[in-house]
């Protein structure tokens, strides 16, 4: 079974800061990586499909990057909405096992 | 707009079995996946497995091989988890999500989630 690796488990930042999260696949998964963001006590909600397509609706400070193995999910320039916990996806796949972005 | 609506919170025994439902409106059902992912408290996501909208095919997570059941009734645009033997550590919020026709593809919209809770 293919595991996926993130990196940081947790990450304190301010607001205004550039944040990058890795995201590691165990074998080759080609563009099929979603990004997801998840705040406390509600659904997670998609940001990133196919690596880097961005979600209609979701602001342009986040990207995605990355095929075959390695993956980021980049922030740009963080505001206060984005403190959360992010997660990377192989389609319908397990899990990376979060990210939590805190407020440093 | 699209929409998946979960039936309400759940109390089970241990070895009891608990049936989630996820109603969706504003697509065409058939057109798209339903995928299942699950969260313990305090834990990351789990996902649990798909089932197509168009055929009812599945693929389930390995650990859950045996005791998950996925369905559909497309008359209702309804879409059903079943889990079997259950024990305290399936205490956890259910998430239903549309994914696509084929098991590739990501989850674009989520349900509001099932809290189950299993304890004698």
């Amino acid at each position: 079974d293919i595991q996926m690796t993130q990196s940081p488990s947790t990450l304190s930042a301010s607001v205004g800061d550039r944040v990058t999260i890795t995201c590691r696949a165990s074998q080759s998964i080609a563009s099929w990586l979603a990004w997801y963001q998840q705040k406390p006590g509600k659904a997670p909600n998609l940001l990133i499909y196919d690596a880097s397509s961005l979600q209609s609706g979701v602001p342009s400070r986040f990207s995605g990057s990355g095929s075959g193995t390695e993956f980021t999910l980049t922030i740009s320039s963080l505001q206060p909405d984005d403190f959360a916990t992010y997660y990377c996806q192989h389609y319908n796949k397990p899990f990376g096992q979060g990210t939590k972005v805190e407020i440093k | 707009q699209v929409q998946l609506v979960q039936s309400g919170a759940e109390v089970k025994k241990p070895g009891a079995s608990v049936k989630v439902s996820c109603k969706a409106s504003g697509y065409t059902f058939t057109n798209y996946g339903i995928t299942w992912v699950r969260q313990a408290p305090g834990q990351g996501l789990e996902w649990m497995g798909w089932i197509s909208g168009y055929d009812g095919n599945t693929n389930y997570a390995q650990k859950l091989q045996g005791r998950v059941t996925m369905t559909t009734d497309t008359s209702t645009s309804t879409a059903y988890m079943e889990l079997s033997s259950l024990r305290s550590d399936d205490t956890a919020v259910y998430y239903c999500a549309r994914g696509g026709s084929q098991l590739l593809y990501w989850a674009d919209y989520w349900g509001q989630g099932t809290l189950v809770t299993v304890s004698s």
